[in-house]
Formats: C-alpha cells, structure tokens, sequence
C-alpha cells in the first residue's frame, strides 16, 4: 500500500524568507503526485501535481516542486513566502488502476506560521 | 465555471441518528470521490462514484455508504452515527477519476 510522510508537522518562516516543506513517499509504481493548501474553516486547494514529464513543476501562488525518484520525494518550495501563504498543506499520492482512481493517499500535513 | 459545492455546511447530529451529505460536482465532471478528515487520523478516502457506479472504497465501514445521481451529484450517507464520526467530510469531483481531483469546502459534522 501507498504511503506519504510529511516529516514536519509544524514550521515556523519568516515573511520574505524561502520555504521548502518535505513530502516523502512510499509506492510501488510512478506516483502521482499532488501538493495541496487548506485554510482554517476550507476544503483543499490545489497548488501543484506531477503526473509525468519534467521533474519541476511550477504551480499557483509562485510555489514550484521537484521529483526526485530516487529519493522517493516531492518537496514543495517557496522563495519568499507572504503572510498569506500561513496554512496547512498536504502532499498527496494518487493510485490508478483500470481506469479508475483508488483515491489519493495523504499525508497528515504541514502546519505553516509566517512571522512577521 | 463553479466549483464543487457541498451542503449543507454544518450539521449537528445525535449518537444513533443518521446523516445524508451531498455534492455537486464540477459542471462535466463525472468523478466523485468522498473523504473524512479528523484531527487524529487525517484525511482518509471513503470511496468513489463514477457514471452512478462506486468504483473503489475505503476501509470504512458499511454505515457509511454513497450514490451517485445521472446527473453526476453524489450523495453520502452515515447511518448509526457515532461520536467518532464527527469530522469535515470533503467531496471532490474529477473528469474521469484517474486525474486532477478538485475538493470543495466540505460539510462539518458533528455527533453528540
């Protein structure tokens, strides 16, 4: 079975300072991959997703990932988060077969603080 | 185009009762996946509906089961509520299940 590991649960940036959140994960075949936000209160947001192709990937609100297989991870990264960006973000697996979606796998999350 | 809707928004139960949620999805979108996201275990995938079929579950129990209508909206169902299943139940709907699933704002639960 598929696993993700979000190593941190919390991390505390600096307004203006770079980011990297980790995501790491377990699964037998090409992944997909998936980097979702969720505010207090929301549903998630999707920022960014690799299914196949170049290994950075750029997606919403200036974030950009990178696959690096033999690592088995997807990190996020920021180079300068806004206050806006405080939020708990997820990174995801999906698993497809016949056709058909098992749905995706989660991690338990990354709580982000920006500080002034 | 609009998003994925959910109603309702919050809702508060009694242990033993029973539960119906629904989900429109993204207008063209014939995929729809259920999830629960609760403090301790996260979020966890309840199953999948595609074209009025449920194509994939998760390890849930039978109280919980879905239906999925010919227009695409889907429909979950807790029956024998459980203080355990208070949590935020986020639907997202997709184009065909395996690809980019979008999530709407969910339906809080809560069982006394």
């Amino acid at each position: 079975a598929q696993s993700v590991t979000q190593p941190d649960i919390h991390i505390t940036v600096s307004e203006g300072a770079s980011l990297e959140l980790r995501c790491n994960y377990s699964y037998g075949a090409t992944p997909y991959l998936f980097w979702y936000v969720q505010s207090p209160g929301q549903g998630l947001q999707l920022l960014l997703k690799y299914f196949s192709g170049d290994t950075l990937v750029q997606g919403i609100k200036g974030f950009e990932a990178e696959f690096k297989r033999s690592q088995s991870s997807f990190n996020l990264r920021k180079p300068s988060v806004h206050w806006s960006d405080a939020a708990e973000y997820f990174c995801a697996v999906g698993k497809y077969s016949g056709g058909g979606a098992d749905g995706l796998t989660f991690g338990k999350g990354t709580h982000l603080i920006i500080q002034p | 185009k609009a998003g994925v809707t959910q109603t309702p928004r919050y809702l508060i139960k009694t242990r033993g009762q029973q539960v119906t949620l629904s989900c429109s999805p993204i207008s063209g979108h014939r995929s729809v996946s259920w999830y629960q996201q609760t403090p301790g275990q996260g979020l966890q995938f309840l199953f999948e509906y595609f074209s009025e079929t449920q194509r994939n579950k998760g390890n849930f129990p039978g109280r919980f089961s879905g239906r999925q209508f010919s227009n695409s909206r889907s429909e979950m169902n807790v029956s024998t509520l459980e203080l355990g299943d208070s949590a935020l139940y986020l639907c997202a709907s997709s184009l065909k299940g395996a690809d980019t699933q979008y999530f709407g704002p969910g339906t809080r639960l809560t069982v006394l």
